[in-house]
């Protein structure tokens, strides 16, 4: 079964900073792959979709990569800001099912 | 607006009883999506629904139950004998059954 792990759990960096999310699955056989942000007691917002052809997609301030034979992706967030603060969701379409890790809990410092 | 519309936001249910959380959605979507996130795990799929008059179960179906009469809405009944149901549940859909997946504001519901 299709396994999603996201590292770190949590993460504190200063406004401006640069900064990496992690994401890795255990099987490459995959649709696409979505990350969501969340804010607290609120439902998900996609961000950013990758095929499973595409090694990555931009969309300003964020780009995500995906590497599917080695079952990893990031999520790159230039120049953070306080607004950026959120847990961030990998999830990955196998077969009829989104599988997600667990999140990393992002907080942007002003 | 385009989007998904889950109510109610919050909702408390006595010991023994059935509730019904619902998702409406004007996206045109044929696929529609219930999941349960619980606090330090991710997102568990319960149901889903490829098409109008179709649903089928997902990892955690016990102890709930699903209808798809019209492609706009796909409630959820979380009957009695679901043992746990307190938890964040959330609805999504998305154009076909493996395209980009959009996601409710979500349904706290509280045993009490």
């Amino acid at each position: 079964k299709q396994e999603v792990t996201q590292i770190p759990a949590a993460l504190s960096v200063p406004e401006g900073e640069n900064l990496v999310l992690n994401c890795s699955f255990t099987d490459s056989a995959i649709y696409n792959l979505q990350w969501f942000r969340q804010d607290p007691g609120k439902g998900l917002t996609s961000l950013l979709l990758i095929q499973s052809s595409q090694r990555e997609q931009t969309s300003g301030r964020l780009n995500a990569s995906l590497d599917k034979s080695s079952g990893r992706s990031t999520l790159y967030i230039a120049a953070s800001q306080p607004g950026d603060s959120a847990t961030y969701l990998c999830a990955v379409r196998a077969t009829n099912n989104l599988f997600f890790g667990t999140g990393t809990r992002l907080t942007v410092i002003p | 607006d385009g989007g998904i519309t889950q109510s109610p936001k919050y909702l408390f249910r006595k010991e023994g009883q059935n509730v019904t959380l619902s998702c409406e959605q004007n996206l045109n979507h044929d696929a529609m999506y219930w999941y349960r996130q619980d606090p330090g795990q991710g997102l568990r799929l319960i149901y889903y629904s490829q098409i109008v008059n179709d649903f089928q179960k997902g990892d955690i179906a016990e102890g709930y139950s699903v209808s798809r009469e019209k492609k706009e809405s796909f409630p959820l009944t979380v009957t009695s004998a679901q043992k746990n149901p307190t938890a964040f549940y959330l609805c999504a859909s998305s154009a076909k059954l493996n395209t980009e997946a959009f996601f409710g504001q979500g349904t706290r519901l509280t045993v009490v």
